[in-house]
């Protein structure tokens, strides 16, 4: 069974400029939430996407968004980049059934904004 | 609000033998599930444990056992006879049943192995 995949794995990009991060959940898998990590606030959520509708949000501008597909695969956006948006962007892919609940990680977006 | 507090910052374990990592929270919600994953440096968070706030037993997976003790709202990690590929960062994260599939964690504490 693949796991999450997230494209691509390192990005630099400057200040002022937009980026686009990919996530592809696990098959079957209809829930994708997104993370930033960094070393000062450490893993902060962003939003969460349930359907191709956001379901739960984070305290996060406006210029950080999301998207989700009928495959389920998300994208997320930020735009008019900052330095302090550099950063690991982390999605999950969770599951819930009779047996509870879970959540697989991918291996994350290392965004650099010079 | 939820909090997740892990006031270990770092520490230092000898190869073969066992390490806690400490982790307490802080929820109204009487439904919740707590996680411990292991972050090594690609990034890549790998899950543990999971315990629910329920869940009579203490969870064990392997060399991993979580200390549950819900009065004391506290939720501390056992990694038993440590190995070299244990050396990573380790999360304590919660989820409430109230907030969908938000997880929140903790900061995170930074374990070395020694041989």
């Amino acid at each position: 069974k693949a796991g999450v995949t997230q494209t691509p794995r390192y990005l630099i990009k400057t200040r002022g400029q937009q980026v686009t991060l990919s996530c592809s959940p696990i098959s079957g898998h209809r829930s994708v939430s997104w993370y930033q990590q960094t070393p000062g606030q450490g893993l902060q959520f962003l939003f969460e996407y349930f359907s191709e509708t956001q379901r739960n949000k984070g305290n996060f501008p406006g210029r950080f968004s999301g998207r989700q597909f009928s495959n389920s695969r998300s994208e997320m956006n930020v735009s008019t980049l900052e330095l302090g948006d550099s950063a690991l962007y982390l999605c999950a892919s969770s599951w819930t059934g009779d047996q509870g609940y879970g959540y697989t990680f991918g291996s994350g977006t290392r965004l650099t904004v010079v | 609000a939820q909090k997740i507090t892990q006031t270990q910052p770092g520490m230092f374990v000898q190869e073969k033998e066992a390490v806690t990592l400490d982790c307490t929270y802080d929820t109204s919600d009487p439904s919740y599930g707590l996680f411990w994953y292991k972050q090594p440096s690609s990034g890549e968070m790998i899950f543990l444990i999971y315990q629910g706030s329920y869940d009579q037993q203490n969870a064990t997976e392997g060399r991993y056992s979580l200390n549950f003790q819900k009065a004391r709202k506290s939720a501390n990690l056992v990694i038993s006879a440590s190995q070299l590929g244990d050396s990573a960062m380790y999360f304590c994260a919660m989820r409430l049943k109230a907030a969908g599939n938000k997880l929140t964690f903790g900061g995170g504490t930074r374990v070395l192995v020694k041989p």
